[in-house]
């Protein structure tokens, strides 16, 4: 079955760019929505962006001007740019595959990214 | 934007019914989702589309949507399901993808 996995630096810098990278395995990126998802300490899930398999995009607009996800459907990835980071930004960045009805049926199991100097 | 409201938190024996609220303008006209995160671990999608159950999660999981409250309920709970819910829908006029604030469900 299709899995996701998310890789990329556990710690970035304060005002440094933080970059992830979702590889999926077991299925094509093509079709379906690649979402990016975080969740800081102890609090609830937000919603980062999605990018369509054709490289149409969508941003939270309270992220929007510091966030750029694209897609390489050759090596089956996506990625998340979040530039300009603070201690904020501290959180578990998830990536999943969202269906046509937007539901996420399919999630990375997460990686944590400090922000730190 | 669109806001989903949920009680922080919800106690339940083992073996009764656990109803969790959604509450949002009007949701009953739209398609809710819910999903079950255990600590540590990444959310699982239970139901989509209101009711809809995917493959492998047991039929005490089950979803309904009316007017402005959406309902999880899982009947006969054991203490497996001791885990944060959070409800999700699609914001048609924003294209986003807003959460609710997760609820705690404890097993007593």
């Amino acid at each position: 079955q299709v899995q996701l996995q998310e890789s990329g630096p556990g710690l970035v810098k304060p005002s440094e760019t933080l970059s992830l990278t979702c590889t999926v395995s077991g299925g094509s990126i093509s079709s379906y929505y690649w979402r990016w998802i975080r969740q800081p300490p102890g609090k609830g899930l937000e919603c980062i962006g999605y990018i369509y398999y054709s490289g149409s995009t969508n941003y939270n607009p309270s992220l929007k001007s510091r966030v750029t996800i694209s897609v390489d459907t050759s090596k089956n990835q996506f990625s998340l740019k979040l530039s300009s980071v603070t201690a904020a930004d501290t959180a578990v960045y998830y990536c999943a595959r969202g269906a046509v009805s937007q539901y996420m049926d399919v999630w990375g199991k997460g990686t944590t990214v400090t922000v730190s100097s | 934007s669109y806001v989903l409201t949920q009680p922080p938190s919800l106690s339940v024996a083992p073996g009764q019914t656990a109803r969790i609220t959604c509450g949002g303008n009007n949701i009953g006209s739209k398609s809710v989702h819910w999903y079950q995160q255990k600590p540590g671990q990444a959310p699982v999608l239970v139901v989509y589309d209101d009711s809809d159950r995917p493959s492998g999660i047991p039929e005490r999981f089950s979803g309904s949507n009316s007017g402005n409250t959406a309902t999880l309920t899982i009947s006969r709970v054991e203490a497996g399901d001791e885990a944060d819910y959070y409800c999700q829908v699609w914001d048609s006029s924003s294209d986003h993808v807003v959460f609710g604030g997760g609820t705690k469900l404890t097993v007593l």
